[in-house]
């Protein structure tokens, strides 16, 4: 059963930036894309964005346009996500969640479910 | 950007009751919606995905239903090992949302 291993916690200044790793213990994405979703203390899960790494090609929510960057190195096998001028706010729980649906011809992405999560990053941004 | 809203936000059901969450989507989403339970401390759990489709290894006791803007999900004997927060994910646009979740507990 695959997993995704995630980089561990970490304690950042407001105005810096995070990066987080996410790398699937079979060594593959496959055909898979991979979302990040971050949860802050006692709140709901939040999609941030998501790469298919077979293509490249990411997306990202709205509210983190500019902030966010989600990057796949397929040499290393491992996805990346890196938010950028921190706020108290940012503080939360971060995973990374592989996608079991397909992509498709035209190049995008068939979504079905998030199926293996890795086990989260604790991101704290204090002062 | 499509809102789920989830209800009841919270309920509280004894061992053996049938519960039923349901999930309106703010437009339509085909059958695109999966359902997660995540429990204290842990990362979320894929229960069903393309509303109906129960993930493997998931319990029959778990069922999902509807398409367009309005699913549910059903447990039809609910277990002490049930107690948990429940969220659905619509999945056919980005960015691909989250309900606000639900709070499983019993009695």
């Amino acid at each position: 059963q695959v997993q995704l291993v995630q980089s561990g916690a970490a304690v950042k200044k407001p105005g810096s930036s995070v990066k987080v790793s996410c790398k699937p213990s079979g060594g593959t994405f496959s055909s898979y894309a991979i979302s990040w979703v971050r949860q802050a203390p006692g709140q709901g899960l939040e999609w941030m964005g998501g790469i298919i790494p077979m293509f490249g090609t990411a997306n990202y929510a709205q509210r983190f346009q500019g902030r966010v960057t989600i990057t796949a190195d397929k040499s290393t096998t491992t996805a990346y996500l890196e938010l950028s001028s921190l706020r108290f706010e940012d503080t939360a729980i971060y995973y990374c969640a592989r996608d079991q649906g397909e992509p498709s011809d035209s190049g995008g992405y068939f979504y079905y479910g998030m199926d293996v999560w890795g086990q989260g990053t604790t991101v704290s941004v204090s002062s | 950007d499509i809102q789920l809203t989830q209800s009841p936000s919270f309920l509280s059901a004894s061992v053996g009751d049938r519960v039923t969450i349901t999930c309106r989507a703010s437009q339509g989403i085909s059958s695109y919606l999966a359902w997660y339970q995540q429990k204290p401390g842990k990362a979320p759990k894929l229960l069903i995905y393309v509303a109906s489709t129960l993930q493997s290894g998931v319990p029959s006791r778990f069922s999902g239903s509807g398409s367009g803007s309005e699913f549910t999900l059903t447990i039809s004997s609910l277990q002490p090992e049930d107690s948990a927060t429940y969220y659905c994910q619509q999945l056919n646009t980005y960015p691909l949302t989250f309900g606000g979740g639900t709070k499983v507990e019993i009695k």
